[in-house]
């Protein structure tokens, strides 16, 4: 069974970084695109960035210039890299893995990041 | 970017009724949009994708339809179960994906 599951999260001075990771299991990596997708505590969900199965990378705009997804295929494993935090973006972080048709089919736990001084 | 605007923003409905959400893009998309429910405290879940293509083993009672601008999500006969939170997302081109703003649904 496809298993996703988020870890890094936590509490972050306004102004730091933070790193997220994604460890994907059950199927070929390599082969699909992936995407984080994040969700403020009761509002609704926002499309933070995504990434190809070639390394191309695509960001929303609240988040590009900030934020940075990388992949490491060998290890089964998607990351985040957030800097420049801002309050704004305190918020559950979702990785997701896209289908052939651009749905996302396969989401994990989630991951909280709390920017606060 | 494109932005989608659902309505209604909520709706209360009982066991049984037929629902129907809909989702209105900025600009075209195409076929485009894919549809997610989601539970409290839990990921969201794909229900329709490109419109209209039930996702693995998605009830029936779910359909989606439309194109270019203006897409509908219709359950059948609500259940039980289907009280959540449903969002619209369009997946055209690879620059920046957008989320609806979701649409609760509620027991009346």
């Amino acid at each position: 069974e496809v298993h996703l599951v988020e870890s890094g999260g936590g509490l972050v001075q306004p102004g730091g970084s933070l790193r997220l990771s994604c460890a994907a299991s059950a199927f070929i990596f390599s082969r699909y695109d992936m995407h984080w997708v994040r969700q403020v505590t009761g509002k609704g969900l926002e499309w933070v960035s995504g990434i190809g199965t070639a390394g191309e990378t695509y960001y929303g705009g609240a988040v590009r210039g900030r934020f940075t997804t990388s992949r490491e295929n060998a290890k089964n494993s998607l990351f985040l890299q957030m800097d420049s935090l801002r309050a704004g973006d305190t918020a559950v972080y979702y990785c997701a893995r896209m289908n052939p048709h651009r749905g996302l089919e396969y989401w994990g736990q989630g991951t909280l990041v709390t920017v606060s001084s | 970017d494109i932005q989608l605007t659902q309505s209604p923003s909520s709706l209360s409905a009982s066991v049984g009724d037929r629902v129907t959400i809909t989702c209105r893009a900025s600009q075209s998309i195409s076929s485009c949009l894919n549809w997610y429910q989601q539970k409290p405290g839990k990921a969201p879940k794909l229900l329709i994708y490109a419109t209209s293509s039930l996702q693995g083993e998605v009830p029936s009672r779910f359909s989606g339809s439309g194109s270019g601008t203006d897409f509908t999500l219709t359950i059948s006969s609500l259940h039980p179960e289907d009280f959540a939170t449903y969002y619209c997302q369009q997946s055209c081109g690879a620059l920046e994906w957008t989320f609806g703003q979701g649409t609760k649904v509620e027991i009346k």
